[in-house]
């Protein structure tokens, strides 16, 4: 079965350190899509990047930077220069199928960053 | 962007009462709708899949008769819990399936207060 597992659950850090959320996960397939949302306090999840798992070239976009390892199964994700605007929880995902055969997702337990100022 | 609403954001009932959520895809018709449930510094739990024209997929334990989904229309899915009790007091999220391969565009949630 698909699972999601964000060991961290809590991370607090000062502006402008550097802070990786970590993310494992197990799968039953060989292609697969991974994600990762952000969930600020007004609740609403924040798409932040999706990945197929053909493509293990990491990937930066601005402070963020995520890294895609297959063979320990991770996909975690780094913010680089934290601001107090990052403070939120965070969710990785991994793509799954519904009874009915419909794409669906299945998010880790979440891990909430205090980003202080 | 794709964009998804929810109404109401908020909504306190009385135990026993019914209540309707609304999702909808504003610029796009979207086949397939989620719902979630998240409880408090927990994570998002699919209750259900609303596919348009025909009955949801409800996910283990998940009561069907209790959380009514209708999927009448590409843009619209509504969440009804029904003879709603405390513990269904929850934040309800919705989601609609995109173009790209499992990209969902969430809603921006409803929170549920059963008193």
């Amino acid at each position: 079965a698909q699972k999601v597992t964000q060991a961290q659950t809590e991370i607090s850090v000062v502006e402008k350190e550097d802070v990786t959320l970590d993310c494992v996960y197990e799968t039953r397939d060989t292609t697969y899509y991974l994600f990762w949302y952000k969930q600020p306090p007004s609740g609403e999840l924040v798409f932040l990047i999706r990945r197929n798992s053909f493509d293990e070239q990491n990937e930066i976009s601005g402070r963020y930077s995520w890294n895609f390892q297959k063979s320990t199964s991770s996909f975690n994700f780094t913010i680089t220069a934290s601001q107090v605007v990052d403070s939120a929880v965070y969710f990785c995902a991994l793509s799954d199928y519904t009874q009915g055969g419909s794409e669906k997702l299945v998010f880790g337990k979440g891990m909430k960053l205090t980003v202080n100022p | 962007g794709a964009v998804v609403s929810q109404h109401p954001s908020w909504v306190i009932c009385k135990s026993g009462t019914s209540v309707k959520i609304e999702c909808r895809s504003l610029d796009f018709q979207a086949t397939t709708m989620f719902w979630y449930r998240q409880f408090p510094k927990q994570s998002l739990m699919l209750m259900a899949t609303s596919n348009e024209g025909s009955k949801a997929t409800y996910e283990q334990g998940v009561e069907k008769d209790k959380f009514l989904i209708n999927h009448a229309s590409l843009t619209l899915s509504t969440l009804t819990v029904t003879s709603a009790h405390p513990e269904d007091s929850s934040f309800y999220i919705c989601s609609a399936l995109g173009q790209v391969r499992y990209e969902q565009y969430f809603g921006p949630g409803t929170r549920l207060t059963v008193t």
